[in-house]
């Protein structure tokens, strides 16, 4: 049964600064993996999807890679704002499961 | 235009009742989705439907049953509510199965039930 883990579990940052939310997997047969963001109170945001023939997808200041040997996925930000500030969720295999999240603070 | 709706956005109900939470899409998608979010914001999927048919029906008790009128609505309908039903309920839609090729899941904004 695929299990997905995100470290850190939080992270506070000051703006500006570029960051990298860990992903793993512990099945690699994965079919995709996909990267959301949740804000307080709110829904989830498709940020990203990362098929299981891709190694990476970006979007903006945003970038996914996928390791589907090492079970890895990482999701860097670039040049991080105030607005980036949410929990960000990992999520992995046919039918979704989903990390515990990383909450994830930019500081002005 | 809202993608993917859902109502109520808030449910406060007693023990015992038995309530129904909507959702609709309007992208076009032919796959639906009820997932559940506890306490400690730990998501986990319960059911998926595929153009009105069940597809995946995780271990949930049998007091949930969802209802898919046609495949832009997936209904959970709720008997016999308990405490520990108190969470935030997620629909979400893909365009193709789960696992296939167009699987990006586009979530609606939640219902938070309370059971008192």
């Amino acid at each position: 049964k695929q299990e997905v883990t995100q470290i850190p579990a939080a992270l506070s940052v000051p703006e500006g600064e570029n960051l990298v939310l860990n992903c793993s997997f512990t099945d690699s047969a994965i079919y995709n993996l996909q990267w959301f963001r949740q804000d307080p109170g709110k829904g989830l945001t498709s940020l990203l999807l990362i098929q299981s023939s891709q190694r990476e997808q970006t979007s903006g200041r945003l970038n996914a890679s996928l390791d589907k040997s090492s079970g890895r996925s990482t999701l860097y930000i670039a040049a991080s704002q105030p607005g980036d500030s949410a929990t960000y969720l990992c999520a992995s295999g046919g039918q979704l499961t989903f990390g515990s999240g990383t909450q994830l603070t930019v500081l002005p | 235009d809202t993608a993917v709706s859902q109502t109520p956005k808030y449910l406060v109900t007693q023990m015992g009742n038995d309530k129904s939470i909507k959702c609709e899409q309007n992208l076009g998608h032919d796959t639906m989705y009820w997932y559940k979010q506890d306490s400690k914001k730990f998501l986990k999927i319960m059911f998926s439907y595929n153009n009105k048919e069940l597809i995946i029906n995780e271990t949930v008790p049998n007091r949930f049953s969802p209802k898919s009128p046609d495949k832009a609505h997936l209904n959970l309908h709720i008997n016999s509510l308990e405490l520990g039903d108190s969470a935030v309920y997620f629909c979400a839609s893909s365009r193709g199965l789960a696992g296939g090729t167009y699987n990006e899941q586009f979530f609606g904004p939640g219902t938070r039930l309370t059971v008192l």
